[in-house]
């Protein structure tokens, strides 16, 4: 298994522009989570899903921020428009029910 | 918002000695857990402890859990380099798949 993927791995983007984060979620793990973490704040979690269905996103910043699980092998995170204090690293983790997380690598996100 | 914290923020030790980090948190759990983080990578599970477990040993890890204090304990014997690490625990405060609290971890680093 390759693990919980994300895409891209960094990401520079201007002010203003609209920003989509990927993640694959390791097969048979029915939980999906985004993370965001920065220094000042340490890990975040911005919104969660089970079995493909949005539970909690009282995590989401703002209504600039949005997530989808079409199916069970994929998420987006959306920043629609993105601004410099976005700037973090985004996290995906995938679970089976009271199991550890496995986190994906990260997306590296700057918004200048 | 964060649940556990960790204690202390920041650990400095030699090679060959032991490394301990604690936890503590605020509410009943379900489970505590133990994660490693490199820099620049995601966050890795260590070991996972349920509430009605006291102590769990996975190599040279040694996890303790006491829910009277809310606290827990990981002790890592004759630390090494590549233990150099920031290293945080999680608490899930209920059962099901509900969303694992972070700390902000301890930074530790192991002097060769």
């Amino acid at each position: 298994d390759a693990g919980v993927i994300q895409s891209p791995r960094h990401e520079v983007t201007e002010m203003g522009q609209e920003v989509t984060l990927r993640c694959k979620p390791i097969s048979g793990h029915n939980s999906l989570f985004w993370y965001r973490q920065t220094m000042m704040r340490g890990l975040e979690l911005l919104i969660y899903f089970n079995n493909n269905v949005p539970i909690d996103d009282s995590g989401m910043p703002e209504d600039r921020f949005s997530a989808k699980m079409p199916n069970a092998s994929f998420s987006t995170l959306k920043i629609q428009p993105s601004e410099p204090r976005d700037s973090a690293v985004y996290f995906c983790a995938s679970s089976r029910q009271n199991y550890g997380y496995t986190f994906g690598s990260g997306t590296r996100l700057t918004v200048v | 918002s964060q649940q556990g914290e960790e204690d202390p923020q920041a650990l400095s030790i030699q090679e060959g000695e032991n490394a301990t980090m604690n936890c503590s948190y605020k509410t009943s759990i379900n489970n505590l857990q133990w994660y490693r983080q490199n820099s620049g990578r995601g966050l890795v599970h260590l070991i996972l402890i349920r509430s009605n477990e006291r102590e769990k040993h996975s190599g040279r890890l040694r996890v303790t859990l006491d829910t009277s204090k809310k606290s827990s304990s990981l002790l890592i014997t004759a630390s090494r380099a590549a233990d150099t690490a920031s290293y945080f625990c999680a608490t899930q405060p209920n059962s099901g798949n509900t969303p694992l609290v972070f700390g902000k971890g301890t930074r530790l680093s192991v002097i060769a």
